[in-house]
């Protein structure tokens, strides 16, 4: 079945520095790629998501790329910050709506002061 | 805020014993999705439900069911627990691709 790896799985950067997570996809059908960030103790919230239709998409400072033929897709971070900190975690879906997410295992991101 | 909403926050039982834990989704969604969280490990998706109907199924163990009612809410149940049922219970709805997470119940099995 459908299958998504996340790398790495923690990340440690410096306050201000770039950070980026990478993601796999297996199935060549998935068209939308959501990331999602959970702040200690609170829930998951989409934070950014992108189809398959567009390569790149950005919000202020976090931006996804998507690369279809490799079927990876990509979350950075620019001039992070202490609310950066968080646990990130990408997903997979192959229908138009309300179909199952595949999930990633996850990317603790950690900013150093 | 996401307006979904989950009940009860905190659950403490015993090995053994069955609890119903309860979502409530955002107004006009359609579908609802459960997932469990156990600590600091990822989202393990259970089952989902669109509109009264079970639409995927996932990791989910055959002590644990499910139900979607017609006002939309949903149950998920859990019995014969045990120490490793132990973990933070996600609910999600969507109408469209973007799903919204309730507050979680975190069930604690001792």
């Amino acid at each position: 079945g459908e299958n998504v790896e996340q790398h790495p799985s923690t990340l440690s950067v410096q306050e201000g520095d770039s950070a980026v997570i990478k993601c796999t996809y297996s199935d060549s059908a998935s068209n939308y790629f959501p990331w999602y960030k959970q702040e200690l103790g609170k829930r998951p919230q989409l934070i950014i998501d992108i189809r398959s239709n567009v390569g790149e998409k950005k919000d202020q400072r976090i931006a996804v790329t998507l690369n279809k033929t490799a079927k990876h897709f990509s979350l950075h971070i620019t001039e992070t910050q202490p609310e950066d900190s968080a646990v990130y975690f990408c997903a997979a879906s192959k229908g138009d709506s309300n179909y199952q997410l595949i999930w990633g295992a996850g990317t603790k991101l950690i900013i150093k002061p | 805020d996401s307006g979904v909403t989950q009940t009860p926050k905190h659950l403490i039982t015993a090995t053994g014993q069955r609890v119903t834990l309860r979502c409530s989704p955002r107004s006009g969604d359609l579908s609802v999705y459960w997932y469990q969280q156990s600590l600091d490990q990822g989202l393990q998706f259970l089952i989902q439900y669109y509109n009264g109907e079970e639409r995927a199924k996932g990791n989910i163990l055959e002590r644990f069911s499910a139900q979607q009612f017609p006002d939309l809410h949903s149950e998920l149940n859990l019995s014969s627990l045990e120490l490793g049922d132990s973990a933070l219970y996600f609910c999600a709805s969507s109408l469209n691709n973007e799903q919204f997470f309730g507050p979680g119940t975190r069930l604690t099995v001792l």
